[in-house]
């Protein structure tokens, strides 16, 4: 069964710094999608950036870039020029290219931006 | 914009009693799911369901059952609640399985306190 791990329950950033938050996941298939969700406090959870496995390029979302290491199974998320709004409970989901397979989440890496 | 609105906020019931939660999307999806999120075990699948009176159990569905009657809306039952199922539930919608239509879109969550 595939698996995702967030080694990080917490982490902390400087404003206008630069923060990278981990997640490694195990899987035997060779084609997927990856996926990081935001849930800022008492705020809906909602989609941060996806990355299609078969894709070498890093996905990007303006601030947000990912480092995706397929043979290390490693999806790292990038937050540049960290702002007060990044405050939120990140987790990293994968899900198998089987339309009918649920959506496996990570366990989460609550992210602190310091002023 | 897809809605995910999900019935309340907050929620007390006593130990005992039936409780209902219930989701509601606008925007015509298939897939829905209800989810539990707990500090440090992240979110737990409860159920999903692929289209209309269909059901798949998740990871945690004991003490759980869910209803589909009309694509729109998925309802999360317990049919006798115990202070284990105090928690932050969540709903989502996704469009479907295929490439580009598995975004999960979420709820505000409903926080449950059972007495």
């Amino acid at each position: 069964a595939q698996t995702v791990t967030q080694s990080q329950p917490e982490m902390s950033v400087q404003e206008a710094e630069t923060v990278t938050l981990s997640c490694t996941y195990d899987t035997s298939e060779s084609d997927y999608y990856l996926f990081w969700y935001k849930q800022p406090p008492s705020r809906q959870m909602i989609l941060v950036i996806r990355q299609e496995a078969y894709k070498q390029q890093n996905a990007t979302e303006n601030r947000f870039s990912v480092n995706f290491q397929k043979a290390a199974k490693s999806f790292s998320l990038k937050i540049s020029d960290s702002q007060l709004g990044d405050a939120a409970m990140y987790f990293c989901a994968y899900r198998s290219m089987n339309r009918d397979d649920k959506i496996i989440f990570g366990k989460g890496t609550r992210l602190h931006i310091l002023p | 914009d897809v809605k995910v609105t999900q019935s309340s906020r907050y929620l007390v019931k006593r130990t005992g009693e039936k409780v209902f939660l219930e989701c509601v999307q606008d925007m015509d999806h298939e897939n829905m799911f209800w989810y539990r999120q707990d500090p440090g075990l992240g979110l737990r699948l409860i159920y999903f369901s692929y289209d209309v009176k269909m059901k798949e159990k998740g990871d945690i569905p004991e003490g759980y059952s869910v209803s589909r009657e009309k694509k729109e809306r998925f309802s999360l039952i317990l049919e006798s609640a115990s202070t284990n199922q105090t928690s932050m539930y969540l709903c989502a919608s996704m469009l479907a399985g295929g490439p580009g239509e598995d975004i999960q879109y979420f709820g505000a969550g409903t926080r449950l306190s059972v007495l």
